[in-house]
């Protein structure tokens, strides 16, 4: 069955700090990773998926296959980061389109 | 483009009764979805469609029917309210295809309902 965790309920940083949100995640197929934020009063929207490679917004994420993890990390925080972060995963073929949503990650970063 | 449009915004229900929340896009987007998040449990996914006329069960779909009867709606009906389905739910859509993005999901605004 999949299964994504986010071990961190709340993650505070101050400005400037590097912050680094953890997601691991077991399946058994080849699974499609994302970061998806919702911040204060705004839809929840997608940040980044892994097989784009590409650096939203300041952040990255590796997909680890041995670790089984997708961590997403941004070198400095900046105060309009505080959001809700989500790490999500999808497989392909018949679940493809249904996403599995980790409990999510409540971001604060202090002036 | 609106998006994806979902009304009510907020709904208050005595047991027992029932209501629909409403979902529409406007992208011509083939998958449509329901989630709901709670506190502490993310977002989890009810019902699922890949087309009109074809709906399937999410990992919490008890309580709640679907129908996808147009590409555009996907309406989310609770036949007898209970205290548990208080929650934020959520309409999604995305478009077919791996490449194209059918992983990327827009989301609506939530409709926060409450059971009492």
């Amino acid at each position: 069955a999949q299964r994504v965790t986010q071990p961190e309920k709340l993650l505070s940083v101050f400005k400037g700090a590097p912050v680094e949100l953890k997601c691991n995640y077991s399946y058994s197929g080849s699974p499609e990773l994302f970061w998806y934020v919702q911040y204060s009063r705004q839809r929840l929207q997608l940040l980044l998926r892994h097989i784009s490679r590409e650096s939203i917004k300041g952040f990255t994420a590796d997909l680890n296959k041995g670790e089984t993890s997708f961590h997403l990390k941004k070198p400095f925080a900046q105060e309009e980061d505080s959001a809700m972060y989500y790490c999500a995963l999808s497989g392909r073929g018949s679940t493809l389109g249904r996403l599995y949503f980790g409990r999510g990650t409540q971001l604060t970063v202090w002036p | 483009n609106a998006g994806v449009t979902q009304t009510p915004k907020f709904q208050v229900l005595k047991t027992g009764q029932s209501m629909t929340l409403q979902c529409a896009q406007d992208m011509n987007h083939e998958y449509m979805s329901w989630y709901r998040q709670d506190p502490g449990m993310g977002l989890r996914l009810i019902h699922y469609s890949v087309g009109a006329g074809i709906t399937d069960q999410g990992e919490v779909p008890n309580g709640y029917n679907v129908s996808r009867s147009t590409t555009e709606d996907f309406p989310l009906r609770l036949l007898s309210a209970a205290p548990s389905q208080t929650s934020v739910y959520f309409c999604a859509s995305s478009r077919q295809g791996v490449e194209s993005g059918a992983n990327v999901l827009t989301f609506g605004a939530g409709s926060r309902l409450t059971v009492l």
